[in-house]
């Protein structure tokens, strides 16, 4: 397996455009996560799906961002309009939430998306 | 939110030397796992720790959880100047175990 793949892995946007960053989970994967990375914050939960549903979204700093999961195997975040603190990198991670006695599991991160509104 | 704040944000070492990184959180867990970041890259699995367990060894790595201190540590013994790296715990939380929310991280410089 290829592990979890994001796209693209560099953007540059103008201030108001749409963006839009793709996460492909590792086959056999049923959790998702959105984090986003900079040095004055951290690494922040987003957002996190379980067998496509989103569970929490608490994360999510506005309206202007939305994540969705239209399969088992893929999930957009979509920024729009950005705005330059939206720059940073954002990672998505995918694991086997599994059952039981399978809970406890490690997440796979993909390699982020570094993110530059101007 | 973050709920993990590690200590200290950042350790400098001479190749050889062991590596000691600390961290707290401040709600119930079902799990506590450790993450390495190297520059510009992913965040990479090292270890779990479940909340019934107090110490854990992989390799040159020794976890420990207090789960009464709500406290965990995270040693790298015989260091190298490949470690070098940014470390991270992650807390499964007890409610939602599949929610991993990430501490603040300890930015290690192994000097070779």
């Amino acid at each position: 397996d290829a592990g979890v793949i994001q796209s693209p892995r560099h953007e540059v946007t103008e201030m108001g455009q749409e963006v839009t960053l793709r996460c492909k989970l590792i086959s056999g994967h049923n959790s998702l996560f959105w984090y986003r990375q900079t040095m004055m914050r951290g690494l922040e939960l987003l957002i996190y799906f379980n067998n496509n549903v989103p569970i929490d979204d608490s994360g999510m700093p506005e309206d202007r961002f939305s994540a969705k999961m239209p399969n088992a195997s893929f999930s957009t975040l979509k920024i729009q309009p950005s705005e330059p603190r939206d720059s940073a990198v954002y990672f998505c991670a995918s694991k086997n939430f599994g059952d039981g006695l399978r809970m406890n599991t490690e997440a796979f991160f993909g390699q982020g998306t570094r993110l530059t509104v101007v | 939110s973050q709920q993990g704040e590690e200590d200290p944000q950042a350790l400098s070492i001479q190749e050889g030397e062991n590596a000691t990184m600390n961290c707290s959180y401040k709600t119930s867990i079902n799990n506590l796992q450790w993450y390495r970041q190297n520059s510009g890259r992913g965040l990479v699995h090292l270890i779990l720790i479940r909340s019934n367990e107090r110490e854990k060894h992989s390799g040159r790595l020794r976890v420990t959880l207090d789960t009464s201190k709500k406290s965990s540590s995270l040693l790298i013994t015989a260091s190298r100047a490949a470690d070098t790296a940014s470390y991270f715990c992650a807390t499964a939380e007890m409610d939602s175990s599949y929610k991993l929310i990430f501490g603040s991280g300890t930015r290690l410089l192994v000097r070779p």
